[in-house]
């Protein structure tokens, strides 16, 4: 069974800086890879789709890379602005439906 | 805006209570899904529908009834719930099959008394 975590869960970082979002999948078998982002009470905007065939997506100041051999992907988000803080959260796709993780709190202070 | 919209936005409901939350997608997709997500819990799949037909049912339990009487619309239909069922219900479209981008409502809270 496919299970997703993340780390940090937490995370506060002052505006401008460089960051990293950990996500890691306990089964490599994976059609993809998304990253969402979860503004409080709202729904999910996705952010970035990593095909399994694929090892990065880039999207603005984000990119998102994917290791399936070792389970793992990363959200890489530069030159942070107070408008990033949100949850983010990766989910795999073991098929059609998506496992997600737990999530990273993201606040970016002014 | 996603494209899919989810009514209503907020609803209290009594364990007693029978209620409907519907969903709506715009964007032509051929599969529709329902998600729970509870407070500190991941979100967590209920069901999935291609072309109408409920192909996945995650254990749910049977005061959740789904619905799906064409490809853009998807009920649930709520009935004898529990306080531990207060949470958000998003709904979800895409293309179908697999592999494919996954398009989110804004949600439902939803808080059971």
């Amino acid at each position: 069974k496919q299970e997703v975590t993340q780390i940090p869960a937490a995370l506060s970082v002052p505006e401008g800086e460089n960051l990293v979002l950990n996500c890691s999948f306990t089964d490599s078998a994976i059609y993809n890879l998304q990253w969402f982002r979860q503004d409080p009470g709202k729904g999910l905007t996705s952010l970035l789709l990593i095909q399994s065939s694929q090892r990065e997506q880039t999207s603005g100041r984000l990119n998102a890379s994917l290791d399936k051999s070792s389970g793992r992907s990363t959200l890489y988000i530069a030159a942070s602005q107070p408008g990033d803080s949100a949850t983010y959260l990766c989910a795999a796709s073991p098929g059609q439906n998506f496992v997600f993780g737990p999530g990273t709190r993201l606040s970016v202070l002014p | 805006e996603t494209g899919v919209t989810q009514t209503p936005r907020h609803l209290v409901m009594g364990m007693t209570n029978k209620k409907s939350l519907k969903c709506e997608q715009h964007l032509g997709h051929n599969a529709m899904y329902w998600y729970k997500q509870s407070a500190k819990k991941p979100l967590e799949l209920m069901f999935v529908y291609n072309f109408k037909e409920q192909t996945e049912n995650n254990s749910v339990p049977s005061r959740f009834s789904p619905e799906c009487p064409n490809s853009s619309h998807l009920f649930l239909h709520l009935h004898t719930l529990q306080p531990e069922d207060s949470a958000l219900y998003l709904c979800a479209s895409s293309p179908g099959g697999f592999g494919n981008i996954q398009y989110f409502g804004a949600g439902t809270r939803l808080s059971v008394l």
